[in-house]
């Protein structure tokens, strides 16, 4: 069975640290892999998807097959970054899009 | 384009009571997801509807069932609700990719308190 696991469940940055918030999974097949963030009264929305490869709000995540691990970094956390992360593998068996996610990770940006 | 809404907001059922809650997708998308969130579980999946049949389920008992209507709305019902079933309710809305995942549109959530 599918299954994505985020050890931190709070990380705490200074403004302008780098920042990686840690994501590995495990999948028998080809993963598609995302990132959700949830700020503070707002919906769960996505941030990244690893198939796009792109940098969104100065975030980036590399699929590493080897390390099963998909770890979301910025080089300089801002103070709007506070918030929850979620890493999700989306399951294609079965033709449906169901994703499982990890339990979070609280991105605190200290000044 | 309008965002995912559901309603009700926030619930508050009595034990053994029944719930049923409602999710309007984004026009255009066909395929409905329900989440639960809980602080112990997190996220989990629920089910996923795509033009009015289940596609997918998760590891929930047969009190929580949902469907899907012809304009892509969706509802979820909770039968014979227990205090574990307290949680915010997450639906999501996607386009359908075939052999891909789509990025899902979260709605706010209904919190449902059990009491």
């Amino acid at each position: 069975a599918q299954r994505v696991t985020q050890p931190e469940k709070l990380l705490s940055v200074f403004k302008g640290a780098p920042v990686e918030l840690k994501c590995n999974y495990s999948y028998s097949g080809s993963p598609e892999l995302f990132w959700y963030v949830q700020y503070s009264r707002q919906r769960l929305q996505l941030l990244l998807r690893h198939i796009s490869r792109e940098s969104i709000k100065g975030f980036t995540a590399d699929l590493n097959k080897g390390e099963t691990s998909f770890h979301l970094k910025k080089p300089f956390a801002q103070e709007e970054d506070s918030a929850m992360y979620y890493c999700a593998l989306s399951d294609l068996t079965g033709g449906g899009n169901k994703l499982t996610f990890g339990t979070g990770t609280q991105l605190k940006v200290e000044l | 384009k309008a965002g995912v809404t559901q309603t009700p907001r926030y619930l508050i059922k009595t034990r053994g009571q029944q719930v049923t809650l409602s999710c309007s997708p984004i026009s255009g998308h066909r395929s409905v997801s329900w989440y639960q969130q809980t602080p112990g579980q997190g996220l989990q999946f629920l089910f996923e509807y795509f033009s009015e049949t289940q596609r997918n389920k998760g590891n929930f008992p047969g009190r929580f069932s949902g469907r899907q209507f012809s304009n892509s709305r969706s509802e979820m019902n909770v039968s014979t609700l227990e205090l574990g079933d307290s949680a915010l309710y997450l639906c999501a809305s996607s386009l359908v990719i075939q052999g891909a995942g789509s990025p899902l549109h979260f709605g706010n959530g209904t919190r449902l308190t059990v009491t």
